[in-house]
């Protein structure tokens, strides 16, 4: 099956600066990588997402790029504010039945 | 956007009991739900995929007898965590699957069940 791996599990950076989290996946089939930011005890929210047909998408302060060759998509936060504080889960979809395979997760902390 | 609606919030059984969680899609059609896990500090492992008017399709080191999913309807989902231990205790979350959009996949709010 689909196996997605998340790098770092922490990250601590000062308000302001740039976020980066990597994940790679397994399986060339996936076509759909959707990131999710979920604060404690919530439900994961989705902040962005990238399909196999697109090598790079952004959002205001969050880009996420995908390289299919490598099999490795990567978030990207720019001007990090505290209220980004949150874990955050990269996913892909495991092949045609649409079940998200998440990533173990990025706690990002981002003091003042 | 689209919603969907996990109940009950939080719940707390006691041991040997059985505890049923609901996912409905309140307003979109989903012909496939899914089922997560999570404990603290982890991230969500799929449990099982519940399609509609069909038995679902659990995961590896899944008990489907201790996990029983239900599927009736387009717009609900049920899984019934039976005969529960503490170790059960844990963050269950749907997530649904709109079958118009097709990628778009929805999670419901997660329930927390801790088995005493």
């Amino acid at each position: 099956g689909e196996n997605v791996e998340q790098h770092p599990s922490t990250l601590s950076v000062q308000e302001g600066d740039s976020a980066v989290i990597k994940c790679t996946y397994s399986d060339s089939a996936s076509n759909y990588f959707p990131w999710y930011k979920q604060e404690l005890g919530k439900r994961p929210q989705l902040i962005i997402d990238i399909r196999s047909n697109v090598g790079e998408k952004k959002d205001q302060r969050i880009a996420v790029t995908l390289n299919k060759t490598a099999k490795h998509f990567s978030l990207h936060i720019t001007e990090t504010q505290p209220e980004d504080s949150a874990v955050y889960f990269c996913a892909a979809i495991k092949g045609s039945g649409y079940a998200l395979n998440f990533g173990k997760g990025t706690s990002l902390l981002v003091t003042p | 956007g689209a919603v969907v609606s996990q109940h009950p919030s939080w719940v707390i059984c006691k041991s040997g009991t059985s505890v049923k969680i609901e996912c409905r899609s309140l307003d979109f059609q989903a012909t496939t739900m899914f089922w997560y896990r999570q404990f603290p500090k982890q991230s969500l492992m799929l449990m099982a995929t519940s399609n509609e008017g069909s038995k679902a399709t659990y995961e590896q080191g899944v008990e489907k007898d201790k996990f029983l999913i239900n599927h009736a309807s387009l717009t609900l989902s049920t899984l019934t965590v039976t005969s529960a231990h503490p170790e059960d205790s844990s963050f269950y979350i749907c997530s649904a699957r709109d079958r118009v959009t097709g990628n778009t996949i929805y999670f419901g709010e997660g329930s927390w069940l801790t088995v005493v």
